[in-house]
């Protein structure tokens, strides 16, 4: 699976937009971005995934570039709650389970 | 809620002691894993079962021993296990096929003494 690059920490002001970089130069054509989260001493959370295009739901939007070189999580209104560690994993589609490789992902801190 | 059910929430043992943590989930998924989270490291995935069948197996000692009896539920078996072994075990399910999100529990915090 290919490596994930993400910036250790970040801020952000409640109410604003928080957006999450994260690099993956080396992903295959037949490989997913997933985005999880984990808030403090909580299991990770699903948050989205997607392949090429633009994806959207309840939580967040997924922005991946057109050579799928790196994308960004959006979270359009962020508040105190999403307080929490965000990890960008690359995956295959494969017969068997998923293998998610976790990294250090970025630590939020949405502030008031 | 996730779905995914683990327990105990918090274990703690000797090293001498055998202990099983379990985890239980009825989202229809029929593929299970075990993580561990040791202090201030990323999730380190231990084991995966897709259909009942052991898949993956990341180089755990064998004092970590899992089982899968069948879809809806997961077992690690503990024993002889050393202080470094405390750390966040976290189980997680999904569909079989890849491409898919994983469901992961609330962990179980271990201690060895």
């Amino acid at each position: 699976d290919a490596k994930t690059t993400q910036p250790p920490s970040m801020d952000c002001a409640e109410g604003r937009a928080a957006n999450l970089p994260c690099n993956h130069s080396t992903i295959s054509g037949n490989e997913y971005v997933y985005w999880y989260r984990q808030i403090h001493s909580q299991g990770p959370q699903y948050i989205i995934h997607g392949l090429k295009n633009n994806e959207t739901n309840e939580m967040a939007s997924l922005i991946i570039t057109e050579d799928r070189k790196s994308s960004t999580l959006i979270l359009p209104h962020a508040t105190l709650r999403d307080t929490a560690v965000y990890y960008c994993i690359v995956t295959g589609r494969r017969a068997a389970g998923n293998k998610l490789t976790f990294g250090g992902g970025t630590r939020v801190l949405v502030k008031p | 809620e996730t779905g995914v059910t683990q327990t105990p929430r918090h274990l703690v043992m000797g090293m001498t002691n055998k202990k099983s943590l379990k985890c239980e989930q009825h989202l229809g998924h029929n593929a299970m894993y075990w993580y561990k989270q040791s202090a201030k490291k990323p999730l380190e995935l231990m084991f995966v079962y897709s259909l009942e069948e052991r898949v993956e197996n990341n180089s755990v000692p064998s004092r970590f021993s899992p089982e899968c009896p069948n879809s809806s539920h997961l077992f690690l078996h503990l024993h002889t296990l050393q202080p470094e072994d405390s750390a966040l075990y976290l189980c997680a399910s999904s569909p079989a096929k890849g491409g898919t999100e994983a469901f992961f529990g609330q962990g179980t915090r271990l201690t060895v003494v």
